[in-house]
Parts: C-alpha cells; structure tokens; sequence
C-alpha cells in the first residue's frame, strides 16, 4: 500500500539558516510526488512537484526537492529561510490512473526563529 | 487560473443540525472533486472523490450518510453534514482537478472550519 511518512514532526531554523524537510514514501512504482505547504487556517498550496525527468525539482519561493529512488525519498530543501515561510508542510504521493488520489504526510510544523 | 472556493469559510452550528459546505472552481470545469478533513495538528485525510454526475466515492470508514456528497455541475461540489455531532468539528478541504491527462493536479480550496456545539 501506499504510505508517506515525515519523520519530523516539528522543526525550528533560524531565519537565514538552511532547511532540510525529509519525506519517505512507499509506492511500487515509480511515483508522483508533491510538496505543499498550508499556512495556519488555510488551504494548501503546491511547492513543487515531481513527476518523471531531471529528479532535482524547482519549485516556488526558492524550495527545491530531489528525488532519490534508492533511498525512496523527496526531501525539500531551501537555501536560506525566510520568516515568512513558517508554516506547515506536507509532502505526499499521488496514485496513476482515473482517481488521481494523493496520499498526504502527517506533515513537518516549521518554526523560525529571529 | 485554477482557484477554487469554498463557502463558508467557517461555520458553528449546534448538536443534531445539518450543515452544507460549498466547494466551487471558479476559472475551469472540475470533472473530480475530493473533500478531505483535517482535524487539528494532523494531516489531510481522503474522505471521498466525486465526479460530476455520479454518486460520490467514500473512504473506508467514512460514512455515507452522515457525510451527503453531491457533484451536480462541472464547478460546483456539496457536502452536508448530517445531524452534526461535536465529533464531527474539523476542517474540511475540497480540491478539484481539470481532468484529461495521465495524472490531474489537484487544486485546493482554502478550507471551511467547522465547529459543532
């Protein structure tokens, strides 16, 4: 079965450090992978995705995320944090085929510090 | 382009009413919708897929009639909580996606906060 799992629960940077969120997924093929990120009371709003191709993944407000078949892993990462990308993050995999489901994580809550 | 709406953005009702959260794409035509729940610190949860003109898709262990989808048009998903119970206070997600590819992005709305008294 399909599963994501975000060994992280909570993590707190200071702003200007490097961000590393880890994510680790079960799938018996190759999968489509996703980051989203949900500010407090909001609804979700995509990062990046992976889907095939170059496995170093651009996304917005300068995340990135590589996907490493071997480790089956999608971690996001991002250079240096800014306060405003305090918020909670959730990777997750979706299926093939007509119902196009995603299953989530149970999400990273990010804290940065001054 | 792909937004999607939802309405209300939060709701309280008492014990034992019933409550309707609308989910709309407003710039394209939804074949699918989905509607998730998200109780808080936790992660989204799949509570069922509906495309338009045929009955909803449930998650195992999510009931069907407490939970009332309906997908009646390209833009425009429902779902009513039945006789709702404190337990059922969260914060229910819709997303929807345009359709006609091998995998459809899914667009989300910013989530309706229910809380049942």
């Amino acid at each position: 079965a399909q599963s994501v799992t975000q060994p992280d629960i909570h993590i707190t940077v200071s702003e200007g450090a490097s961000l590393e969120l880890r994510c680790n997924y079960s799938y018996g093929a190759t999968p489509y992978l996703f980051w989203y990120v949900q500010s407090p009371g909001q609804g979700l709003q995509l990062l990046l995705k992976y889907f095939s191709g170059d496995t170093l993944v651009q996304g917005i407000k300068g995340f990135e995320a590589e996907f490493k078949r071997s480790q089956s892993s999608f971690n996001l990462r991002k250079p240096s944090v800014h306060w405003s990308d305090a918020a909670e993050y959730f990777c997750a995999v979706g299926a093939y085929g007509a119902t196009n489901k995603l299953i989530f994580g149970t999400g990273t809550l990010l804290a940065v510090q001054p | 382009g792909a937004v999607v709406s939802q309405h209300p953005s939060w709701v309280i009702c008492k014990s034992g009413t019933s409550v309707k959260i609308e989910c709309r794409s407003l710039d394209f035509q939804a074949t699918t919708m989905f509607w998730y729940r998200q109780f808080p610190k936790q992660s989204l949860m799949l509570m069922a897929t509906s495309n338009e003109g045929s009955k909803a898709t449930y998650e195992q262990g999510v009931e069907k009639d407490k939970f009332l989808i309906n997908h009646a048009s390209l833009t425009l998903s429902t779902l009513t909580v039945t006789s709702a119970h404190p337990e059922d206070s969260s914060f229910y997600i819709c997303s929807a996606t345009q359709g006609g590819g091998s995998y459809n992005e899914q667009f989300f709305g910013p989530g309706t906060r229910l809380t049942v008294l």
